[in-house]
Formats: C-alpha cells, structure tokens, sequence
C-alpha cells in the first residue's frame, strides 16, 4: 500500500531554514508527481508546489518562489521540501501529498510535519 | 494565485442534502476540467472525495458528487451523516503545473 512518511516536528528561530522529508513506499516512485501542501493553525490548506521524481523538475507557487527548494532521492524514494527565511506566518503543518495517476489531483498524503517558527 | 471562494460554512440535518460551492476564474476552475475536493477531519490529512470535477476514486461512496458550470465548481453531500462533518476543500488546476486550493468549508450536522 502507498505510505508517505514524513520527518518529525521541527522548532526553528526567525531567519533560518527547514529541510523537511517524506519517504515514499508502495509504488514506483519515479511515476507519480509529489505535491507540498502547507496549512497553518486554524486555517485552509495551501499549495505550495510540486516535484516531478522522474527528473527532479520544480513549479513553485509564486508565494513561495526564492525561498522554497524541492528536491528528491531517487535512491531511498524520498522527496524534500526546505523553506529559507522562515517568519512566524510559516508555522504550519507541511504536508506531502502524492499526486494521482493524471496528476492533477492528490491521492495520497503523508501524515504531516509541524514547523513552529519561533524567537 | 488568489485561493478560490468557498463558503466558510454549510450546515445540514442527517438525512438531507447540502451542496456548497466553489468559484474561481476562467483561468483555474473554468479553464481546466481538473478540479478536485478534499475531506478534512479536525487533526487529520485530509482525503480525496472528487477528482477531475466529478469523478470518485474507489471507496467514496456515491452521496458525495461533484459537478461544474463556468468559473463555479460544486460539491453535493448526500444522505447526511454524522461522520461527514468536517472540512471540504475544493482544488484547481491552475495552468503551467499549478494548483489552488479553496478557502475551505465547514460542514456541520445538525
């Protein structure tokens, strides 16, 4: 069955940066695109962008572009998500989200990694 | 990319039905048959219900239904329970392989 196991909870200070990871297992990792969805507390789910695994190709969303890097391993089936100059507005559960068959719907989430950014 | 409009909240008795909406532009929702809806319980990931306007994936059962006219996607509860109250979120495929979500709507049984 397809799992998405995401790294743990991580506290950062204002300015620096976070490398999240998700490991992918039960399907071949290099055929379906992996979405970044983030959603802070209390508030509506946010797309954030999408990696293709196959060759390492990135869209970011524009919010996000010069401070979010989406990269992947082919080797252990894992995708990364890191997100620089982190503020107080980044506190959010990150989410990893495997894109369906057609790629343009999400199947399959990992279970989520909160980022509190905080002096 | 605006986040699409949703209505923050719908409400509805076990039993009936509750359709809720969507709206976007010509450029997301209108332009692309490529709109999906997402289930959310409170401390959870959330779930696949629709995906390219108004198909299922295996599982979902046949109360819940999506359809679309113009800038406007909707989604349509059926059969009301318990367990569906949660948070819905619409999403849009948005051109050059992006995505928008919907500001969400709350959905409570009554």
């Amino acid at each position: 069955q397809v799992q998405l196991v995401q790294s743990g909870a991580e506290v950062k200070k204002p300015g620096a940066s976070v490398k999240v990871s998700c490991k992918a297992s039960g399907y071949t990792f290099t055929s379906y695109y992996m979405h970044w969805v983030r959603q802070a507390p209390g508030q509506g789910l946010e797309w954030m962008g999408i990696i293709n695994p196959s060759d390492g190709s990135t869209t970011y969303a524009q919010k996000f572009q010069g401070r979010v890097t989406m990269t992947r391993d082919t080797s252990t089936s894992t995708v990364y998500m890191e997100l620089s100059s982190l503020r107080s507005e980044d506190t959010a559960v990150y989410y990893c989200a495997r894109a369906d068959y057609g790629g343009n719907s999400v199947e399959y989430w990992g279970q989520g990694t909160l980022v509190t950014v905080s002096s | 990319q605006s986040a699409l409009t949703q209505p923050p909240s719908a409400s509805g008795s076990p039993g009936q039905s509750v359709t809720f909406s969507c709206t976007g532009t010509s450029s997301d929702v209108g332009g692309y048959n490529y709109v999906s809806w997402y289930q959310q319980h409170p401390g959870k990931a959330p779930k696949l219900l629709i995906y390219e306007v108004s198909k299922r994936p295996s599982g979902v059962p046949d109360r819940f239904s999506g359809s679309k006219s113009g800038n406007t996607a909707s989604l349509t509860v059926s059969g009301l329970q318990a367990e569906d109250e949660a948070d819905y979120y619409c999403c849009s495929y948005a051109g050059s392989n992006n995505f928008v979500f919907g500001t969400g709507t709350k959905v409570t049984v009554l």
